[in-house]
């Protein structure tokens, strides 16, 4: 596609369920990234995978989170027992390599009740 | 980590240039300067990027020091579309360290752009 997809786009969960996002970078982008950010704060780096190494997950903030990316393309960010504090927007970027810049989607605003 | 210092925010009168400065002292050789910027209720977008040479775009213009230790991002002529929070990115690509290939994203430049 032209650009970064994510969705949903919107999630509103209750407190303890399961949550998964989606994000579909550029075709033919071999690095990909999640962020987050919460309202009026900066982005927290979470998990980045390049090509078929294997992912940086050093942001990830519990092992709540976990992230995987099928045939070097989709990836799926899924945080178990979700808990109020991860009531954010999750943003997805990819680029063409690593010395290059970032597309970033439109993000996915959870909201956990 | 490298890390990068940014003011808070500038302010701007529409259609004036916009000089946005940004601290990187402790910039390693194969730190490229990343710049990005977030309007309000979106994800962020890519500006321009440099290793050592000032760069230009459609968008925007980077000026880097002769010693790398700080930049400029140079909006020519600010719109009321410029108005953003704007972020200052160095990009580790050398050695494997633990900031290898990803963003830290800091507190950014608010800009206002007034009528």
């Amino acid at each position: 596609g032209a650009g970064v997809s994510q969705s949903p786009s919107n999630k509103v969960t209750e407190k303890g369920k399961d949550v998964e996002l989606r994000c579909d970078p550029i075709s033919g982008h071999t690095a990909l990234y999640w962020y987050r950010q919460s309202l009026g704060q900066g982005l927290e780096f979470l998990i980045y995978f390049q090509g078929n190494s294997a992912p940086d997950k050093s942001g990830l903030p519990s092992d709540r989170f976990s992230a995987e990316r099928t045939g070097g393309s989709v990836s799926t960010l899924t945080i178990q027992r979700t808990q109020q504090e991860d009531s954010a927007v999750y943003l997805c970027a990819s680029s063409l390599g690593f010395r290059e810049g970032y597309t970033f989607g439109s993000g996915t605003r959870l909201t956990v009740v | 980590d490298a890390k990068t210092t940014q003011p808070n925010s500038m302010e701007s009168n529409e259609e004036e240039p916009v000089h946005l400065p940004c601290n990187h002292s402790t910039i390693s050789g194969t730190d490229y300067i990343h710049w990005y910027r977030q309007l309000p209720s979106q994800g962020p977008e890519y500006v321009i990027h440099g290793l050592t040479s000032n760069v230009n775009n459609r968008m925007a213009s980077l000026a880097i020091a002769e010693d790398r230790k700080s930049s400029t991002l140079i909006l020519h002529r600010a719109t009321l579309r410029d108005a953003a929070v704007y972020y200052c990115i160095l990009r580790a690509t050398g050695a494997l360290t633990d900031s290898w290939g990803k963003f830290q994203f800091g507190a950014g430049t608010q800009v206002v752009v007034t009528p």
